[in-house]
């Protein structure tokens, strides 16, 4: 069974600064996805960035970015330019990329302040 | 435009009662799920489906039933069997091929009283 894990319950950022979320899972999997969703308080899952464990580029999605580390199996996410609009929980998840169910396991969330 | 529709948005039952919580989508995606999101805790994996008229129990299915009649219905009833239903209730969607994402609705916030 996979394991995610988000050891940072909450965190704090200037607005205009940079702040990195902490993920690290556990898998026996070789082919996989991992993602991180954010929360706003309205409650609707929002995709932010997706990374396939197979290339080993790191994703970048505007003021978004992972750092993939397959060997120490960590996902951390970097967000650059921090902006009030970013305060929301965020969600490190974890997909198996073989097999006929897509499903994903979620860790239990970072929340983030963005302060003005 | 395209997208996941849960309804109640919040919803109250008193406790010994069944309560549907109604998850449609217009994506035409095959796998539909539902998760459950309480405080503190990562959202759990409650049933999922890959096609209709299938699925299968995720990691906390009991206490809750679901069907797949339709490939753009996929409703979650709360059964009185389950001990702890206040919780906030996440629909998805994902299409057979393509990059893995989940498609969430807005949720549905049940209270029992």
């Amino acid at each position: 069974a996979q394991t995610v894990t988000q050891s940072q319950p909450e965190m704090s950022v200037q607005e205009a600064e940079t702040v990195t979320l902490s993920c690290t899972y556990d898998t026996s999997e070789n082919n996989y996805y991992l993602f991180w969703y954010k929360q706003p308080p309205s409650r609707q899952m929002i995709l932010v960035i997706r990374q396939e464990a197979y290339k080993q580029q790191n994703a970048t999605e505007n003021r978004f970015s992972v750092n993939f580390q397959k060997a120490a199996k960590s996902f951390s996410l970097k967000i650059s330019d921090s902006q009030l609009g970013d305060t929301a929980m965020y969600f490190c998840a974890f997909m198996r990329g073989s097999g006929s169910a897509r499903q994903l396991t979620f860790g239990s969330g970072t929340q983030l302040t963005v302060l003005p | 435009d395209g997208g996941i529709t849960q309804s109640p948005k919040y919803l109250f039952r008193k406790e010994g009662q069944n309560v549907t919580l109604s998850c449609e989508q217009n994506l035409n995606h095959d796998a539909m799920y539902w998760y459950r999101q309480d405080p503190g805790q990562g959202l759990r994996l409650i049933y999922y489906s890959q096609i209709v008229n299938d699925f299968q129990k995720g990691d906390i299915a009991e206490g809750y039933s679901v069907s797949r009649e339709k490939k753009e219905s996929f409703p979650l009833t709360v059964t009185s069997a389950q001990k702890n239903p206040t919780a906030f209730y996440l629909c998805a969607s994902a299409g057979h091929r393509g990059t893995g994402e989940l498609f969430f609705g807005e949720g549905s916030r049940l209270t029992v009283l």
